[in-house]
């Protein structure tokens, strides 16, 4: 079965340090990958996606992810932390198995500390 | 703005009622997404339609039923009401043809549910 974890409900930054949410996934065959953020009482907003071609991928607000796929990962990364980046984190997987739809993590809550 | 409208915005109704949470996915987008999400459950995948038919179906109760109109939007019933259905329900569309964008799902503000 396909999946994607999310392995931490909460991360904790210091502002202008740099942050990472980490994601991992099992699917069969080529994955597309995909990072979505949630403020506070909004929608999901797409963040940054990996199809295919260079591993680091770079989204909105600053954030970029690292698509390695020995090790099963997508970890999402920023180089200095902003307050204002404090939300809820969701990482994504195609499955291939059922047409368009999207396997979704847990949700990693990122907090920013000034 | 994604795009996607989703109403009404609030709902307040009591155990044993039936609502309608209605969906208009972005201009073009031929798949529409239902998802829950509650305080402590993530979200969760209810069901998606894509030009009006059923695509796939993830943890929807046998209580709640969807459908996609003609004209692509998409409504989410929820009947007999239990305490538990109180949770934010969104709405998200994609373009659900085949590239490099049709997997990307554009999320609605979302329905939040109180179910007193």
């Amino acid at each position: 079965a396909q999946s994607v974890a999310q392995p931490e409900d909460q991360v904790n930054v210091a502002e202008g340090n740099p942050l990472t949410v980490k994601c991992t996934y099992s699917v069969s065959g080529n994955p597309y990958l995909f990072w979505y953020v949630q403020y506070p009482n909004r929608g999901l907003q797409f963040l940054l996606k990996y199809i295919t071609g260079d591993n680091l991928v770079k989204g909105s607000y600053g954030f970029e992810a690292e698509f390695n796929k020995s090790q099963t990962s997508f970890h999402l990364k920023k180089p200095s932390a902003l307050v204002s980046d404090s939300a809820l984190y969701f990482c994504a997987v195609r499955d291939r198995d059922s047409n368009y739809q999207l396997i979704w993590g847990a949700g990693t809550k990122l907090i920013i500390k000034p | 703005d994604s795009g996607v409208t989703q109403t009404p915005k609030h709902l307040i109704t009591a155990t044993g009622q039936r609502v309608t949470l209605r969906c208009s996915p972005r201009s073009g987008d031929l798949s529409v997404y239902w998802y829950q999400q509650s305080l402590d459950q993530g979200l969760q995948f209810l069901i998606q339609y894509y030009n009006g038919e059923e695509r796939a179906k993830g943890n929807i109760l046998e209580r709640f039923s969807a459908q996609q109109f003609p004209d692509l939007h998409s409504e989410l019933n929820l009947s007999s009401l239990e305490l538990g259905d109180s949770a934010l329900y969104f709405c998200a569309s994609s373009p659900g043809t085949s590239g490099k964008n049709s997997y990307e799902q554009y999320f609605g503000p979302g329905t939040r549910l109180t179910v007193t």
